[in-house]
């Protein structure tokens, strides 16, 4: 059953920690995306990774932190120079990265900041 | 102004309705538009692709684009429950970019 996941759903943060998301994927894809949800704004681009062990900064990459060690995960740090981390964040894998390919997103993890 | 935009809605309509979903768009190099839906809490998934002009059909859904006003619409004949979600529209511009609109809220009442 391939697909995308993401964990964990829910995610709390005190000011000042850094804290990781988790993106896993099945499908073989090679890109991998990181966005961002905010209400009433459309999805931003965070990172985004090609192939292994390389990856490029999008729209809003201050604050974060991406690595790709493995073809199927792409984990998220949201480090304590984020300012604003509170959102929803989707990870999102297509087959190639280049061309119109269809991107295909995970359930995504809400972060909140107490 | 922003690349890719839409009206927040919310849009309520009774079901049988038919619901029609507007985009405009400023500038799209490669002509290749998306409509995803987002249920609550989950992540988007692709409704719908379409290349530059004329109308796409893929069952009770319609996309439509009008290259000469920049809109992009999407239709959806007797709506149902089920179809309450976000409608997000996306604007693939090249490379690695996809810009998405911020999503028109839909309710069908039963």
């Amino acid at each position: 059953d391939g697909g995308i996941t993401q964990s964990p759903k829910y995610l709390f943060r005190k000011e000042g920690q850094n804290v990781t998301l988790s993106c896993e994927q099945n499908l073989n894809h090679d890109a991998m995306y990181w966005y961002r949800q905010d209400p009433g704004q459309g999805l931003r681009l965070i990172y985004y990774s090609q192939i292994v062990n390389d990856f490029q900064k999008g729209d809003i990459a201050e604050g974060y932190s991406v690595s790709r060690e493995k073809k199927e995960s792409f984990p998220l740090t949201v480090t304590s120079a984020q300012k604003n981390p509170t959102a929803f964040y989707l990870c999102a894998s297509s087959i190639r990265g280049q061309g119109a390919d269809t991107q295909y997103f995970g359930p995504g993890t809400r972060l909140t900041v107490l | 102004q922003k690349e890719v935009e839409q009206d927040p809605g919310p849009l309520s309509v009774p079901e049988g309705a038919i619901v029609s979903l507007n985009c405009t768009y400023s500038n799209s190099a490669f002509q290749y538009f998306m409509w995803y839906r987002q249920y609550s809490r989950k992540g988007p998934e692709l409704l719908m692709y379409t290349y530059s002009s004329g109308n796409k059909e893929d069952g009770r859904f319609t996309a439509q684009v009008d290259k000469s006003s920049k809109y992009i619409s999407l239709f959806i004949r007797d709506s149902q429950p089920s179809d309450s979600a976000t409608y997000l529209c996306a604007d693939y511009t090249g490379g690695f970019k996809t810009i998405f609109g911020a999503g028109t809220r839909l309710f069908v009442k039963a």
